[in-house]
């Protein structure tokens, strides 16, 4: 299957600091990342939608200038919180869609972001 | 907007037992998709649904899509301490942009020996 890579898998930082995960495809080209949220016994909320070349499209109540998103290439998407406080702590985990057409997705590893 | 609901939201259950657990979304969907998350790991895609009335299974599950298109459900025949985790059904939904998923909110099942 295919392969998606997140870097780091963990992260510990103090309030007020940024932070940068990226997530990498490993096998094939992705013009269309996503990047979700997952709080503790929670489920995956999309944050925003990842775009080759252009702008990241966020979802309602996603800030865009607290969660920047660059997909500066086809196999390259990260995600930088910015002044990070304890209520940004989450497992943060990116996807991608393979094939265009199926709907189905591939996740990455997850990174799990703790802001002391 | 749209919702997808999962039941029951936690299940234990005794090692050999059956297990199930059940989707429902508030619009017809395209297709159902199935993950399991392991504890402390991330989703891995497990199957997806299309066609209305669909079954299918791998070996212990067993997947369903229900006639309107609207719910689904995912059966294990006697549970293994292997089943331990989370399932997510998802349904492709309308993000700000692309076809992004939108996931119900889980089973986690326990299993003890």
């Amino acid at each position: 299957g295919a392969v998606v890579s997140q870097h780091p898998s963990w992260v510990i930082c103090k309030s007020g600091t940024s932070v940068k995960i990226e997530c990498r495809s490993l096998d094939f080209q992705a013009t269309t990342m996503f990047w979700y949220r997952q709080f503790p016994k929670q489920s995956l909320m999309l944050m925003a939608t990842s775009n080759e070349g252009s702008k990241a499209t966020y979802e309602q109540g996603v800030e865009k200038d607290k969660f920047l998103i660059n997909h500066a290439s086809l196999t390259l998407s990260t995600l930088t919180v910015t002044s990070a406080h304890p209520e940004d702590s989450s497992f943060y985990i990116c996807s991608f869609e393979k094939t265009v057409g199926t709907d189905t997705q591939y996740f990455g590893p997850g990174t799990r972001l703790t802001v002391l | 907007g749209q919702q997808v609901m999962q039941i029951p939201q936690y299940q234990h259950v005794q090692e050999g037992e059956d297990f199930t657990t059940y989707c429902n979304s508030s619009t017809t969907l395209s297709n159902i998709q199935w993950y399991k998350q392991r504890p402390g790991g991330h989703p891995v895609f497990l199957i997806q649904l299309v066609k209305s009335g669909e079954v299918k299974k791998q070996k212990r599950l067993t997947f369903q899509f229900g006639e309107a298109k609207k719910n689904s459900s995912l059966h294990i025949t006697a549970t293994q301490t292997t089943d331990v985790g989370t399932y997510f059904c998802a349904g492709p939904g309308k993000g700000q942009a692309g076809t992004a998923l939108i996931f119900g909110k889980g089973t986690t099942l326990s299993v003890s020996s």
